[in-house]
Parts: C-alpha cells; structure tokens; sequence
C-alpha cells in the first residue's frame, strides 16, 4: 500500500524566514512519481514539482528547492525567505500503482506571518 | 490551455435532490479523476477513468454515480445524499505515463441540507 506522511500539521513563520516542509513516504513499487501541489484558500490544487524515483537530482526554482533522498524516502520542501502569498496548504502526493493512483499526505498548513 | 473546468462553484441541495457535477478539460488528457476532500484533510479518491473506462472505484456509495460521455468531460451525479456528504469535490485530469503531474480544477463546495 501506498502512504505519505507529512508529520508538520501547521507551522507559523515570519515573513522572510525559510521554512521546509517534510514529506515521507512508503511504496512497493520501484517506479513511482512524487509531486507537491499548493493549496490557497480558494480551493485549487496548484502544481509545484514532480520528480520521479530514478531521478534524485535536487532542484532550486527561484525561492523553492526540493531534497528528495530515496535513501530515507524522503522528498522536502524549502521556501527561501517566505512570503505572505505562500501562505497555504502544501501537500505532498505520490503516484503509483500503473500511474494510476495518486495519494495525498495529509497536509502542511503553512502561515508567513507579515 | 492547462486549464480543468469545474461547474457548479457552489451547490446547496437538499437530500432528496438530484444534482451533477461537471468537468471539463482540452489538454487530451485521458485520464481523469474524482476527489472529495473534507475541511482541513487531504483529497481522497473517488474515481478514476482511463480512456472513458472506469478504472477505479474506491468503494464509494451508489448514490455518487460518474459518468465520462468523451474525452473532455467528467460528470458526477449525485443523489440522495447525507449531510456527511458535503465538501469540496475536485477534479483532475493527467497525461499517460507517470511524467506528468494532475491538473485540478477549483472544485465545486457541496453542501447537502
């Protein structure tokens, strides 16, 4: 079975401060895709970055990079000095299962505090 | 165009009504999906279609019935639902393969009185 764990519920910056975001996750299966998708309060998912299990290269866009260590299965998020706009709900996915099924962690509400 | 269309925004119904919810995209996505997501949790799957086929089911009541009519649209009609039925329900679109990511669309807020 497919799981993601993103043990963070909620957490509270200061703008300008980073922040990372953890995300866990555990499959079987030895091709998989991982994802982080923003969501504002307007209700959309909004797509951040995909990376793919043979692929470990880290990567910086702008104020966002991404560790993802298939070592300890895990695929972090970092936002370089934060802003109010990225204050929402971030949320790591997992696809699987014939690229079928994706699954959603439970969720970092993230707050940047002006 | 990487747009996914949901309509209603909004929808009150009552428990003895019928209602659909409509999606649409034109990205030639050929999979497409169903979530629920109630407040403060994470989307759950509802339904997958996979070239018009339904795919996956993930046990959910009767009274959510999908439908796919081509390629571009993904209805869910509803009927006779609770209370517990009311959240945001979304829906996604992806290309084949796994190199490409879900879009959604802004979701349409169920309520049922």
């Amino acid at each position: 079975a497919q799981k993601v764990t993103q043990a963070q519920t909620e957490i509270s910056v200061v703008e300008k401060e980073d922040v990372t975001l953890d995300c866990v996750y555990e499959t079987r299966d030895t091709t998989y895709y991982l994802f982080w998708y923003k969501q504002p309060p307007s209700g959309e998912l909004v797509f951040l970055i995909r990376r793919n299990s043979f692929d470990e290269q880290n990567e910086i866009s702008g104020r966002y990079s991404w560790n993802f260590q298939k070592s300890t299965s895990s695929f972090n998020f970092t936002i370089t000095a934060s802003q109010v706009v990225d204050s929402a709900v971030y949320f790591c996915a997992l696809l699987t299962g014939g690229y079928q099924k994706v699954t959603f962690g439970t969720g970092t509400k993230l707050q940047v505090i002006p | 165009d990487t747009e996914v269309t949901q309509t209603p925004k909004h929808l009150v119904m009552g428990m003895t009504n019928k209602k659909s919810l409509k999606c649409e995209q034109h990205m030639g996505h050929r999979a497409m999906y169903w979530y629920k997501q109630k407040a403060k949790k994470p989307p759950e799957l509802m339904f997958v279609y996979s070239y018009e086929k339904l795919s996956i089911n993930e046990s959910v009541p009767s009274r959510f019935s999908p439908e796919c009519p081509n390629s571009s649209l993904l209805n869910l009609h509803l009927h006779a639902l609770q209370p517990e039925d009311s959240a945001l329900y979304l829906c996604a679109s992806r290309g084949q393969g796994g190199r490409t990511e879900a879009f959604f669309g802004q979701g349409t807020r169920l309520t049922v009185v």
